[in-house]
């Protein structure tokens, strides 16, 4: 069973909302992660923290913000989309920054841009 | 251009065979190998990780490294319906943190 849980499971935005997805980690890690991915496709890395500080952004749109309040908690804001945007958007989780730490998934959340 | 490949697929595989999932890289640096089980409309789950050359073996599943080959397979032992997935195959190429997926290969078992 995934320690990684996120919500909204789903959610439907039109292109002038905000909203923000939510994810939480109870594996005691220090790194948190938000991935896109899109059908049929790898998952993209946009975004990871560690200690709760940004350590990489993958130039991702500053429609996109992250969040991380604390080592558990990782937010992504969401606003002015664009219907492109819609994908599975998951949160991931890691004991550091470490090359051999693995890295394990919440279950995502599935955006659509109206 | 740091790449991991895998062929798309469906590689399918009669129920009690063994599956054969294969990965190349491109970067002589990585260090680091993952394997991602990924259902349709769900998220990736880590079934295996590897660090070093050779095999690494947890229940039906054998991870084998060739670092000078620069490959990487999975083996599914007694392939069951339930292992129809598509399988990440994942690369730590240097950046600290920073996962390089292939795109994945779809296993069909088959009755």
């Amino acid at each position: 069973d995934t320690e990684v849980t996120q919500t909204p499971k789903h959610l439907v935005m039109g292109m002038t909302n905000k909203k923000s997805l939510k994810c939480e980690q109870h594996m005691g890690h220090r790194a948190m992660y938000w991935y896109k991915q899109k059908a049929k496709k790898p998952p993209e890395l946009m975004f990871v923290y560690s200690y709760e500080k940004l350590s990489i952004n993958e130039s991702v749109p500053s429609r996109f913000s992250p969040e991380c309040p604390n080592s558990s908690l990782l937010n992504l804001h969401l606003h002015a989309l664009q219907p492109e945007d819609s994908a599975l958007y998951l949160c991931a989780s890691s004991k550091g920054l470490a090359g051999w730490d693995e890295q394990y998934f919440g279950p995502g959340t599935r955006l659509t841009v109206t | 251009q740091k790449e991991v490949e895998q062929n798309s697929g469906p590689l399918s595989v009669p129920e009690g065979a063994i599956a054969s999932l294969n990965c190349t890289y491109s970067d002589r640096g990585s260090q680091s190998f993952f394997w991602y089980r990924q259902y349709s409309g769900k998220s990736p789950e880590l079934i295996m990780s590897i660090y070093s050359n050779g095999d690494k073996e947890d229940g039906r599943f054998t991870a084998q490294l060739n670092k000078a080959s620069q490959y990487v397979s999975l083996l599914i032992r007694d392939s069951q319906p339930s292992d129809s997935a598509t399988y990440l195959c994942a690369v730590n190429t240097g950046t600290a943190s920073k996962l390089t997926f292939g795109t994945g290969t779809r296993l069909q078992v088959t009755l």
